[in-house]
């Protein structure tokens, strides 16, 4: 099956710093998904960005699908951005495969 | 227009014991799926319904089986249950194709002493 890799797996900020995500995927994809998971637990919605770019406030993700991999670009951090972020992607099997994730803390 | 919705947020269940897990799918969604995540892990997919369907399946036994309602609505059940099934379990409704994007539920969390 489809293989997905995230980097950093772990990442701590200072608030107000900028950062990038990464991930890499072994194969072509129909759907791709970046993902918050907040402390308790429920998985938020950020971006459905199969390929190209959008930008969602202090947010922004960028896929070149050819190149297989993605990039999730937050600015301005703040304490509430920490958690657990998810790269998910989908190749025609119904179901997403997601990465394992990176884990963001950001310090006051 | 109301959100993925899991009933119930926590329960504990002994082993051997069968659980049923329940969703509520966003307004105007066909498609449900479930995933399971175990603690410091990435989500897991168990299977997926369309049009009271099962169209999909992950690699797990058929202890894990469900079920979709005429109104879109899901259940989750799992039979003969094990200490490896404690897990955060969520589930998310899409509409249309398959590869429509995701929205997910709070999840339940289930604990197997």
């Amino acid at each position: 099956g489809i293989q997905v890799e995230q980097s950093p797996p772990d990442l701590i900020l200072q608030e107000g710093a900028n950062s990038t995500l990464r991930c890499n995927f072994s194969d072509s994809v129909n759907n791709l998904q970046w993902f918050h998971q907040n402390p308790w637990g429920q998985l938020i919605n950020l971006f459905y960005i199969p390929s190209g770019t959008k930008q969602n406030g202090r947010l922004s993700a960028t896929t070149v699908a050819t190149e297989r991999y993605s990039l999730l670009y937050i600015s301005s951090s703040q304490t509430t951005d920490s958690g657990v972020y998810f790269c998910a992607v989908e190749a025609g099997s119904y179901q997403l495969t997601f990465g394992k994730g990176t884990k963001l803390s950001v310090i006051p | 227009e109301t959100g993925v919705t899991q009933s119930p947020t926590h329960l504990i269940k002994t082993r051997g014991q069968q659980v049923t897990l329940r969703c509520s799918s966003q307004s105007g969604h066909n498609t449900v799926s479930w995933y399971q995540q175990a603690l410091g892990q990435g989500p897991q997919f168990i299977f997926q319904y369309y049009r009271e369907e099962e169209n999909g399946r992950g690699n797990f036994p058929p202890r894990f089986s469900g079920l979709q309602f005429p109104n879109y609505s899901s259940e989750l059940n799992v039979n003969a249950l094990e200490l490896d099934d404690s897990a955060l379990y969520l589930c998310a409704s899409s509409l249309g194709s398959p590869s429509g994007e995701l929205f997910f539920g709070e999840g339940s969390r289930l604990t197997v002493l």
